[in-house]
């Protein structure tokens, strides 16, 4: 596909994992990223796995990337209020320094 | 060390008005840019520079101009604002084609 794609919306209870998934298009990207925006927010860098990678753990965030595929997910574990945001993957299309996101998924923590 | 700033945060225009959207970062970064965020949508890359008297178009360059005299401003202006500008505009930075870095928005209202 032409876009990047994300599901639009997860709800998880607090102190559950939550999988965020993303399909991107450009099997060149170089790098690809996950951005937390906050409400009335600009965008955060998160964490980002570089393409000869297929994991990158970091804290409570671990990136999975399948290239066959191009499917990159978070996971974030032991999930808390604070998590709440929509969250961004992004890729550098053509491998340069444009980056093309999805339409971001928004989380929502419940107690 | 204040990152990518952005002003003003808030603007309400009318249709045919111009304005400038002022975007400073102070991190030395040769590449900046500009997107917009249409409710519920990704962000799409309106125009960007890879360094001082350089710029490029990016994905939705239409109704917008850019100039980079300097290292440090990107201003990015709107000459006849329109409804369809209307939109919640991300000013970003990169040491080359790296991670980017976000001011926090200007949200523009055309009515």
């Amino acid at each position: 596909g032409e876009d990047v794609e994300q599901s639009l919306f997860l709800s998880v209870r607090e102190g559950d994992s939550s999988v965020i998934n993303c399909t991107y298009t450009d099997s060149s990207s170089t790098y690809l990223y996950w951005y937390k925006q906050e409400p009335g927010a600009g965008l955060q860098l998160l964490t980002y796995i570089f393409s000869n990678m297929d994991m990158k753990q970091d804290q409570r965030l671990t990136v999975l990337l399948n290239k066959k595929d191009k499917h990159l997910s978070l996971r974030i574990a032991d999930t808390q209020t604070g998590d709440s945001a929509i969250y961004f993957c992004a890729e550098t299309k053509g491998g340069g320094n444009k980056l093309t996101f999805g339409t971001g998924t928004q989380l929502k923590v419940e107690l | 060390n204040a990152g990518v700033t952005q002003t003003p945060k808030f603007r309400i225009l009318k249709i045919g008005q111009s304005m400038t959207l002022q975007c400073t970062q102070d991190m030395n970064h040769n590449y900046m840019y500009w997107y917009r965020q249409d409710p519920g949508m990704g962000l799409k890359l309106i125009y960007y520079s890879v360094g001082a008297g350089i710029t490029d178009k990016g994905e939705v360059p239409n109704g917008y101009n850019v100039s980079r005299s300097t290292t440090e401003d990107f201003p990015l202006r709107l000459e006849l604002a329109a409804p369809s500008q209307t939109s919640v505009y991300f000013c970003a930075s990169s040491y080359a084609t790296d991670t980017q870095y976000f001011g926090p928005g200007t949200r523009l209202t055309v009515l």
